[in-house]
């Protein structure tokens, strides 16, 4: 087996800062993903990367940039924190396009 | 592009009954899809899966078949219990997009005693 892991899992920023969340996993997947979600909705694809040093875009990727340096690990940076904001970032990875496995996410909240 | 339709936002039952989430989708490749479960304050996880058309594919009471002609893949289960209480999403991979996952908007199940 493996484990998703994200930091922090708490993130309280202020508006217009910069913040970067981390996803580490150590299944030796390939495709990692970025995905936005908002109390109670769906999954909001943001980045996803078929493997390292690769980056696609999702359909929120406007105001976040991502980076996959390593094969285990992405990040995440919103680049200008909105005020009010309040979601759950979620990482995950597969094989390819196979069965995703998400980590415990990252609660995001800016004053 | 490709995308997943799941028409119930919400869904409540009854402890013992039957239940059907519906999940259509549009594609132009022969794609994977998937159930995923998320509970309250946990991170979704695989229900089932499927590739096949036409074959039940079956997990922990669940199941679904995945039916090419009318591109759907229909979430079952013969007899809710109150663990099943959640947010079911439904999503496709291996269509225009790639590896790229399309996810439906998600039907959340209530189940009452």
């Amino acid at each position: 087996g493996g484990i998703i892991t994200q930091t922090p899992k708490f993130l309280i920023g202020q508006e217009g800062q910069k913040l970067t969340l981390k996803c580490q996993q150590n299944f030796n997947h390939d495709t990692m993903y970025w995905y936005r979600q908002d109390s109670g909705k769906g999954l909001r694809l943001i980045y996803y990367s078929i493997t390292e040093n690769d980056l696609q875009k999702g359909d929120l990727s406007e105001g976040y940039d991502a980076s996959r340096e390593k094969k285990s690990s992405f990040s995440l940076t919103v680049t200008s924190a909105q005020k009010n904001e309040m979601a759950v970032f979620l990482c995950a990875s597969s094989i390819l396009g196979d069965t995703q496995y998400f980590g415990p996410g990252t609660r995001l909240l800016v004053l | 592009g490709d995308s997943v339709t799941q028409t119930e936002g919400l869904v409540t039952l009854t402890k013992g009954l039957p239940v059907m989430l519906n999940c259509t989708y549009q594609t132009t490749y022969s794609p994977f899809l998937f159930w995923y479960v998320q509970h309250l304050n946990e991170a979704p996880k695989l229900l089932l899966k499927s590739s096949t058309d036409n074959k039940r594919t079956e997990h922990q009471g669940f199941y679904a078949t995945l039916h090419k002609s009318s591109s759907s893949f229909h979430l079952q289960k013969s007899s809710v219990q109150l663990s099943d209480s959640a947010l079911y999403f439904c999503a496709l991979s291996g269509g225009t997009g790639g590896y790229k996952v399309v996810f439906g908007s998600g039907t959340r199940l209530l189940v009452s005693p």
